[in-house]
């Protein structure tokens, strides 16, 4: 029971260039999350899913597309890397929402240098 | 606006010594506050989920509080470890949807032997 892996642990990019970040979860888990971690900032959501097939919005969700084609995996791409998305990515799950006070549970990030 | 704030940014205290972090919170309408440890390049790991009817819940040596009505919450560390160096995070979720999860910009906690 492995909980939540991301792929790549880091990559460096130049400006311009296109990525996916893979997040896997084994747990079963119908909402997975995509968030940045800035320094000095909380946590921001990019995107979210709420099952298989479905995507939407989060907080900063510009620059950056998702897709959920299997429950237990949900893809972040930058289709045209910016300086401004160095950042470190972090991939959650939880088994319903939030709002019921559900544990997420994150994944061990992704660091990733846009030059 | 949802905002979460904490403090302070950042402590140091010896290893045995107590402590206990604030946030204070404006999101609404509520549902849960959630305090999350982090070590440093890992990902953030959950110590304690409270709802609007609980005003306090412990794990372990991590005691948390809230008071809904001044929208105040603390973490209370007892008997420090150097384990517990790590960055502190308060979450708060909304009940508007399932987005709306906002997250504190975290206490720095430095445990000196």
């Amino acid at each position: 029971n492995a909980g939540v892996t991301q792929t790549p642990k880091f990559r460096v990019l130049k400006t311009g260039q296109s990525m996916t970040l893979l997040c896997a979860q084994d747990m079963n888990h119908e909402y997975m999350y995509w968030y940045r971690q800035d320094p000095g900032m909380g946590l921001r959501l990019i995107h979210y899913s709420v099952g298989e097939g479905t995507t939407a919005k989060g907080e900063v969700p510009d620059g950056y597309n998702v897709s959920r084609l299997k429950k237990q995996n949900f893809l972040l791409g930058l289709e045209s890397a910016a300086p401004s998305q160095t950042s470190v990515y972090f991939c959650a799950s939880s088994s319903t929402g939030t709002r019921g006070g559900e544990t997420q549970y994150f994944g061990p990030g992704t660091r990733l240098l846009v030059l | 606006k949802n905002q979460v704030e904490q403090s302070p940014q950042s402590l140091i205290i010896l290893e045995g010594k107590n402590c206990t972090l604030q946030c204070n919170y404006t999101v609404s309408p509520f549902s849960n506050l959630r305090w999350y440890k982090q070590d440093t390049g890992r990902g953030p790991v959950s110590l304690t989920i409270m709802t609007f009817s609980e005003n306090t819940k412990s794990n372990g040596r991590y005691t948390a509080t809230l008071d809904a009505d001044t929208k105040q919450s603390s973490l209370h560390i007892t008997a420090s470890q150097l384990s517990d160096s790590a960055s502190y995070i308060c979450v708060v979720s909304a009940y508007s949807s399932a987005s709306k999860i906002i997250f504190g910009s975290g206490t720095r906690l430095s445990i000196r032997p």
